[in-house]
């Protein structure tokens, strides 16, 4: 069965180190999208991606990256992790550009920043 | 920000009891979708109904969009323990969230 998968499941890094999250999806899907998860905020956008070589910032992008080789992975990188990236961060794919399918969600990283 | 409000922010009903679950917005839209998320896990995609519907089913679900007023309602009908999760609805393109309503069935 197709399916998005988000690696690790929980981290602990420390302030000032580069860490990559990884997002894999097998729906073939064009978009892909990362939001963060933080009590009183919902989820945010921080990245997406509406294909190969596509990307772009959402609402809370600064001090992160992404970079879309192909059409399964979207890792996300923080460049020098900081506290208040302390997060839950949650990978999206779906199927068209446009709201006319629903998004898949991966089950998330927890991110611990210290 | 772009952010809808849930209303309400929290939710606890009885076993078998109807819950009922509000989200406004400020901008137009082409669609609104409904998310739920059990704790610790994440989003599942339940529903999406379009700025020309008024009313669409699935199951015990029922949603409502007043595009007039901006706002959407998710109701679950007979609820059961198993519903107890956080709800979210979304729109734009990409999705727009808003912070949730936690609804706790209680058995």
């Amino acid at each position: 069965d197709a399916e998005i998968t988000q690696s690790p499941r929980h981290k602990i890094t420390e302030t000032g180190r580069q860490v990559t999250l990884a997002c894999h999806q097998t729906w073939n899907h064009n978009n892909m999208f990362w939001y963060r998860q933080d009590l009183g905020h919902g989820l945010r956008l921080i990245h997406y991606s509406y294909g190969v070589h596509d990307t772009n910032k959402g609402e809370v992008s600064d001090g992160y990256s992404v970079s879309r080789s192909n059409t399964e992975d979207l890792p996300l990188t923080l460049e020098s992790a900081a506290s208040s990236q302390t997060s839950v961060y949650f990978c999206a794919s779906s199927e068209s550009v446009g709201t006319v399918y629903g998004y898949t969600f991966g089950s998330g990283t927890r991110l611990t920043v210290v | 920000s772009q952010q809808g409000e849930e209303d309400p922010q929290a939710l606890s009903i009885q076993e078998g009891e109807n819950a009922t679950m509000n989200c406004s917005y400020k901008t137009s839209i082409n669609n609104l979708q409904w998310y739920r998320q059990n704790s610790g896990r994440g989003l599942v995609h339940l529903i999406l109904i379009r700025s020309n519907e008024r009313e669409k089913h699935s199951g015990r679900l029922r949603v409502t969009l007043d595009t007039s007023k901006k706002s959407s309602s998710l109701l679950i009908t007979a609820s059961r323990a198993a519903d107890t999760a956080s709800y979210f609805c979304a729109r734009n393109t990409p999705l727009v969230f808003g912070k949730g309503t936690r609804l706790s069935v209680i058995a």
